[in-house]
């Protein structure tokens, strides 16, 4: 069965600054889709950024970018130029390639970001 | 505008009693899903639904029953078999014939036993 590890129950980061959340996750799988989604106060589940396995390049979009280790099991998402609205949980997620009934999607346990002014 | 709608926002259930959530969209997805968050635990698959008529069992799925007799509605009742019905329940939906797509969520469903 799939896992996804988010050690790092809590992060914070200044305004401007950049900030690194880990993620791991075990598969014997070779080929999958990674994800992360943000999660504000409002509990509105987001979707930042996702990443395609049998792709080398590290997805980015805008501040966000990952980086992606597939030999280590590693997906960690960087966020550039922090600002105040990024404060929010974090939650890696693992999607496997089947559809249908053997069709799963596991989430790590989440890292709360905050930001300081 | 295309979503996914769950409600109520917030529930109130009595000790003993069934109470049942809904989750309605119209982004005609294939795949439906409720998780169950707790504090620290981050989101746990409760059941799942690929097509009309079917659906599987997730990881905590002990206490709870759903249905889907349309594509568009997935409901999710709490029974009084589940001891500890207080949590923050989301519904999610995804295409599901492309894998890589992601899944949309509800804003949510607030249980509280009194």
């Amino acid at each position: 069965a799939q896992t996804v590890t988010q050690s790092q129950p809590e992060m914070s980061v200044q305004e401007a600054e950049t900030v690194t959340l880990s993620c791991t996750y075990d598969t014997s799988e070779s080929d999958y889709y990674l994800f992360w989604y943000k999660q504000p106060p409002s509990r509105q589940m987001i979707l930042v950024i996702r990443q395609e396995a049998y792709k080398q390049q590290n997805a980015t979009e805008n501040r966000f970018s990952v980086n992606f280790q597939k030999a280590a099991k590693s997906f960690s998402l960087k966020i550039s130029d922090s600002q105040l609205g990024d404060a929010a949980m974090y939650f890696c997620a693992y999607r496997n390639i089947y559809t249908g009934a053997n069709s799963k999607l596991t989430f790590g346990k989440g890292i709360t970001l905050s930001v300081r002014p | 505008d295309g979503g996914i709608t769950q409600s109520p926002k917030y529930l109130f259930r009595k000790e003993g009693q069934n109470v049942t959530l809904s989750c309605e969209q119209n982004l005609n997805h294939d795949a439906m899903y409720w998780y169950r968050q707790d504090p620290g635990q981050g989101l746990r698959l409760i059941y799942y639904s690929q097509i009309v008529n079917d659906f599987q069992k997730g990881d905590i799925a002990e206490g709870y029953s759903v249905s889907r007799e349309k594509k568009e509605s997935f409901p999710l009742t709490v029974t009084s078999a589940q001891k500890n019905p207080t949590a923050f329940y989301l519904c999610a939906s995804s295409l599901d014939r492309v894998a890589n797509t992601e899944a949309f969520f509800g804003q949510g469903t607030r249980l509280t036993v009194v």
